[in-house]
């Protein structure tokens, strides 16, 4: 199984400023990966796939990086609606999930 | 719009079993796989398996195989996921989702269910 880890757990960060998360695959996966969002009682929402892309209607505050074994969600200009929960995933074999990073204001 | 629609939350005994609904509306059931994946409270994603609509085809995470069943019915255009010999563990939210891409198993999940709670509890 492929490992995802996240970093860091807990994210605080002002509004206003710019939020970079990391995730990292046990073993290479290409751009075969994904990256979510998940406010408090709701499903998750696609933000990021094929690594870089975003998907429809995310706006351009959000990007990704990276390719092989590690990854990089970036919120640039942090508005109040983008403090919640991050996820990645792997699709490069089966599906597995990074275990999640909090963006909380500081 | 493209939705997927969820059945309501279930209480169940350990040993139990559960059979929940996910009802696409909006697109072509039969194009898009579809996945289950949970939950547990304050807890991360766990993905547990898919089935191709079109042709019933399955695969489960091996954490899962032997205690869940993906089944569907495409003139309802809904998804059933049955999970049996349930433990007070397997108390979570179940979400079921859309493959992005139609006709493939190999990529990210773009429209999700709401939920359904299933609490095993004596």
């Amino acid at each position: 199984e492929i490992v995802m880890t996240q970093s860091p757990a807990t994210l605080s960060v002002s509004p206003g400023e710019r939020a970079t998360l990391s995730c990292r695959a046990s073993q290479s996966i290409g751009s075969n990966l994904a990256w979510y969002q998940q406010k408090p009682g709701q499903a998750p929402r696609l933000l990021i796939y094929g690594a870089s892309t975003r998907a429809t209607g995310i706006p351009a505050t959000f990007s990704g990086s990276g390719s092989g074994t590690q990854f990089t969600l970036t919120i640039s200009s942090l508005q109040s609606e983008d403090f919640a929960f991050y996820f990645c995933q792997q699709y490069n074999h089966w599906r597995t999930f990074g275990q999640g990073t909090k963006l909380e204001i500081k | 719009q493209v939705q997927l629609v969820q059945s309501g939350a279930e209480m169940k005994k350990p040993g139990a079993s559960v059979k929940l609904s996910c009802k696409a509306s909006g697109y072509t059931f039969s194009d898009f796989y579809i996945h289950c994946v949970r939950q547990a409270p304050g807890q991360g994603l766990e993905w547990m398996g898919w089935i191709n609509p079109k042709s019933g085809g399955t695969k489960y995470a091996e954490k899962f195989q032997g205690r869940v069943t993906m089944t569907r019915d495409t003139s309802i255009s809904t998804a059933y996921m049955e999970l049996s010999s349930l433990r007070s563990d397997d108390t979570a939210k179940y979400f079921c989702a859309r493959e992005r891409v139609a006709a493939a198993n190999d990529d990210a999940f773009d429209i999700w269910g709401q939920g359904t709670v299933v609490t095993v509890s004596s």
